[in-house]
């Protein structure tokens, strides 16, 4: 298979803890990299790897991931994380990269 | 530090081929990386167009494969993309960004600001 799924949308308290999943065959041979994006802005890569961060990152968001599942965590949530975010990773031929349809993220 | 800066013509026809550019700073593309074309329609998700290793190595999305050509030229440090047969389907925001390629993944680490390109006649 050749998709990634994500949920849509997802809301978390201020200051509370947020999973995002991202689904896919794919997954289980390669990793997801995951991108945040707000509003008329690009996209801008916050993990990728194992577990490797930008600089600039913060360490409030990580990743895991289970079989063909991956899932970032963003650990007190904060008002600038309110954002699209998107997992890629390649397909399950490896020579193609496919990205999930997005998660939007509401900071309540 | 490395900077990707796109150019397109905005505004194209129906069945015409725009040649949009991404033009990069701060790295030669020779010296390694892959790079590549990402697009997103207004409202939408993010779909990956194509990359290509300075080496010669390319890779096309295999739904857009038979209308997609990415060109290179290292002399000016940019590379372009070429998409056929445009239609209104085609009209979103063309991002171009580098790519950290690995046995276990594919990253983009660097993304220009992306060019609107409207496709209506």
């Amino acid at each position: 298979s050749s998709e990634l799924t994500q949920d849509p949308a997802v809301s978390v308290a201020l200051g509370q803890t947020v999973r995002i999943t991202c689904q896919g065959d794919s997954l289980r041979s390669y990793y997801a990299s995951w991108y945040q994006q707000k509003p008329g802005q690009a996209p801008v890569l916050v993990i990728y790897g194992k577990n490797d961060r930008p600089a600039g990152i913060p360490d409030r968001f990580f990743v895991s991931s289970s079989g063909n599942t991956a899932s970032l965590t963003i650990t007190g949530a904060q008002a600038e994380d309110e954002a699209d975010y998107y997992c890629n990773s390649r397909d399950s031929s490896g020579n193609h990269v496919v990205f999930g349809g997005g998660t939007k993220v509401t900071v309540l | 530090q490395v900077q990707l800066q796109e150019s397109g013509p905005g505004l194209v026809k129906p069945s015409e081929t725009p040649s949009l550019t991404c033009a990069v700073s701060g790295y030669s593309i020779s010296s390694g990386y892959y790079w590549g074309w990402i697009r997103q329609p207004p409202g939408k998700g993010l779909e990956w167009i194509g990359s290509f290793y300075h080496s010669g190595s390319t890779y096309y999305n295999p739904s857009l494969k038979s209308r997609v050509t990415i060109l290179v030229d290292t002399s000016k440090n940019q590379f372009s993309l070429k998409l056929t047969s445009m239609t209104a389907a085609d009209t979103a925001v063309y991002y171009c960004a580098r790519v950290m390629t690995t046995v276990t993944d594919s990253a983009f680490d660097i993304w220009g600001q992306g060019t609107l390109v409207t496709v209506s006649s």
